[in-house]
């Protein structure tokens, strides 16, 4: 079965320093790339996604990650967090060889300390 | 933000009572989910509707049940409650899986199974 692991469960870090939290999948074939923003008290917003083509995506609230297919992650980066930042973030595939059905990783919660 | 709105979105209930939550959209989109979200384990798909009347299980299915009799709306019982469906349930809609549509997520429903 398909699976997406996020290694972070919390991460917690000042205003300014930079953010990176990783997401492999499991399965190879054509994937479609997600990650997705919670924040507190809100239902999921999409940041960025990944279908094709340059393999550095560029997202919403200068977020942006990077597919590697040969290590089958899609990390998600932040040069500069601010306090807004604090929310959770999910990463989450999809894949027609698996049904075409959203699987998404556990979540990584990320504290931003003004 | 997608015209996607959830009913209730805070429930209380006790062990043993069946619970209807209701999804409905506004963008006329085919595909419509249910997940659930629980710490540690991200969002898990428990069923999904590709059509009027037409349903299928998700990941986490035991206990629930769904019916889709019209495009816009979704709706999810749990027949008889029990405490492990305590959870926050989140509908979400696209019009094609797997191509570079997106899912677009709804507000979500807190249950309290008590």
């Amino acid at each position: 079965a398909q699976s997406v692991s996020q290694h972070n469960h919390h991460v917690i870090l000042s205003e300014a320093a930079s953010l990176e939290l990783g997401c492999n999948y499991s399965y190879g074939g054509t994937v479609n790339l997600f990650w997705y923003v919670q924040y507190p008290g809100q239902h999921l917003q999409l940041l960025l996604k990944y279908f094709s083509g340059d393999p550095l995506v560029k997202g919403i609230k200068g977020f942006e990650a990077e597919f590697i297919k040969s290590k089958f992650s899609f990390n998600l980066r932040k040069p500069s967090v601010q306090w807004s930042d604090t929310a959770e973030y999910f990463c989450a595939v999809i894949s027609k060889a698996a049904g075409n059905k959203l699987t998404f990783g556990g979540g990584t919660r990320v504290l931003v300390k003004p | 933000d997608a015209g996607i709105t959830q009913s209730p979105r805070h429930k209380v209930t006790e062990t043993g009572t069946p619970v209807t939550l209701r999804c409905h959209q506004t963008e006329n989109h085919r595909y419509m989910y249910w997940y659930r979200q629980d710490p540690g384990h991200g969002l898990r798909l428990i069923h999904y509707s590709y059509g009027v009347k037409d349903t299928d299980k998700g990941e986490v299915s035991d206990g629930y049940s769904v019916s889709r009799s019209k495009t816009e709306d979704f709706l999810l019982t749990l027949e008889s409650a029990t405490s492990s469906q305590t959870s926050v349930y989140f509908c979400a809609i696209t019009n094609q899986p797997g191509s570079t549509d997106t899912q677009y997520f709804g507000p979500g429903t807190r249950l309290t199974v008590l």
